[in-house]
């Protein structure tokens, strides 16, 4: 089958370090996507990791271990306008993607 | 310019309608989607068109009918409109049918009554 599970809410302090963990099971994986979806807004691409390691772009990092069908997000130096939900999504090898449920970030002052 | 644009926005009607959606991109992508977002936020593919070509149709009444009449242009067309439909409507594109980067429109928020 194909599932992809992320955690439903967090919250994290401004000016803090959070972690938003996805697990995955793909037939035919081909890469791992993470988009950010404000409120009431469309969601926006934020990353995308295909080989193992850590993207690092600016205060947000992508994680991918393949091995362990697993990917984390990293966001750093928290602000107040990153509180959104934070989607993963796997592909399979007919380049379709499969959306978690999205992970809510609730940012605090 | 706006990239991928979706019209109308908003869109409340009855029961057993037939409403149409349409989506445009401005990217010269070759490649179009149609997602369902529903009221918990789960983000599911519908179809999906390659240079006018139906390439994914997930489990979706066919009720709903998807019709490219060229490759910037992805319309949806839903008969007899259910209550179960309420949803937001993501349109998007990518350059190519392939491991790419999804460009989202605005979104149109559908309730049926």
């Amino acid at each position: 089958g194909q599932n992809i599970d992320q955690p439903t809410e967090m919250t994290a302090t401004e000016g803090a370090i959070v972690q938003i963990n996805c697990t995955y099971q793909t037939s035919g994986f081909n890469g791992l996507f993470w988009y950010q979806q404000h409120a009431g807004e469309a969601p926006t691409f934020l990353s995308y990791n295909v080989l193992d390691g850590l993207e690092e772009k600016g205060r947000f990092s992508s994680f991918l271990s393949r091995s362990k069908g697993y990917s984390y997000l990293l966001l750093k130096e928290l602000q107040m306008k990153d509180s959104a939900s934070y989607l993963c999504a796997g592909t399979s090898g007919t380049y379709k993607y499969i959306f978690g449920t999205g992970t809510r970030l609730k940012v605090l002052a | 310019d706006t990239a991928v644009s979706q019209t109308p926005k908003y869109l409340v009607t009855q029961m057993g309608n037939d409403k149409s959606i349409k989506c445009e991109q401005n990217l010269g992508h070759d490649t179009m989607y149609w997602y369902k977002q529903d009221s918990k936020k789960f983000l599911k593919i519908m179809f999906s068109y390659n240079n006018k070509e139906l390439i994914i149709n997930e489990t979706v009444p066919n009720r709903f009918s998807p019709k490219s009449p060229d490759k910037a242009h992805l319309n949806l067309h839903i008969n007899s409109l259910e209550l179960g439909d309420s949803a937001v409507y993501f349109c998007a594109s990518s350059f190519r049918y392939r491991e790419e980067t999804q460009y989202f429109g605005p979104g149109t928020r559908l309730l049926v009554l």
